[in-house]
């Protein structure tokens, strides 16, 4: 089955400053990337996903890269602020429905 | 627009008692997925499943759970005979459709075991 692998698993920065995350996937079939944003209490929110048939995708503050080759994809948040500050999933699946998360990353945003 | 629904938020149960955790899909999801979290790991795949029927449970433990979706009302993951390490978070998610479709999640019920 799939297995995601998610760096780092923390990751303070300081206001303004640009935050990526790296996750890499070991099935070759996965051709549906989410992120999820998790804040303390609640559950995952999903805040951009790629699909394999796209290279980068990018909503306001938020880019998400992939390379297939590699197998590994990449969230970018820049000019980062405090509300960024929770816990970031990656996640992979393929048309098997088989969605497998990253041990996810927690990121601090210093004011 | 209602989203995921799940209850209890909070569930407290003695070691050998029986918990039941409700997940109410977003309108118009007929795909349920069910993930445990423990504390500062991730989510881990427990079951999915459409209306009536479970695809895949291979995240399942093979004693003690199961996961239903009737026809009518919510999805059901039933934990029998409880004990402390089933101590977690379980969450709740829903598609429209299975494959490339984004899942949105509920917030969870918090499960501990006295």
């Amino acid at each position: 089955g799939e297995n995601v692998e998610q760096h780092p698993s923390t990751l303070s920065v300081q206001e303004g400053d640009s935050a990526v995350i790296k996750c890499t996937y070991s099935d070759s079939a996965s051709n549906y990337f989410p992120w999820y944003k998790q804040e303390l209490g609640k559950g995952p929110q999903l805040i951009i996903d790629i699909r394999s048939n796209v290279g980068e995708k990018k909503d306001q503050r938020i880019a998400v890269t992939l390379n297939k080759t590699a197998k590994h994809f990449s969230l970018h948040i820049t000019e980062t602020q405090p509300e960024d500050s929770a816990v970031y999933f990656c996640a992979a699946s393929s048309n098997n429905n088989d969605m497998r998360f990253g041990a996810g990353t927690r990121l601090t945003v210093k004011p | 627009n209602a989203g995921v629904m799940q209850n209890p938020r909070h569930l407290v149960r003695r070691r050998g008692q029986e918990a039941r955790l409700r997940c109410s899909p977003m309108k118009g999801h007929s795909h349920v997925y069910w993930y445990r979290q423990l504390p500062e790991e991730g989510l881990k795949f427990m079951v999915y499943l459409q209306k009536e029927n479970i695809i895949d449970e291979s995240g399942m433990p093979k004693e003690r759970f199961s996961a239903e979706f009737p026809k009518e009302g919510p999805s059901i993951l039933r934990i029998q005979q409880v004990v402390r390490g089933d101590s977690a978070a379980y969450f709740c998610a829903s598609s429209p459709s299975g494959g490339r479709q984004p899942q949105h999640f509920g917030d969870g019920t918090r499960l501990s075991i006295l």
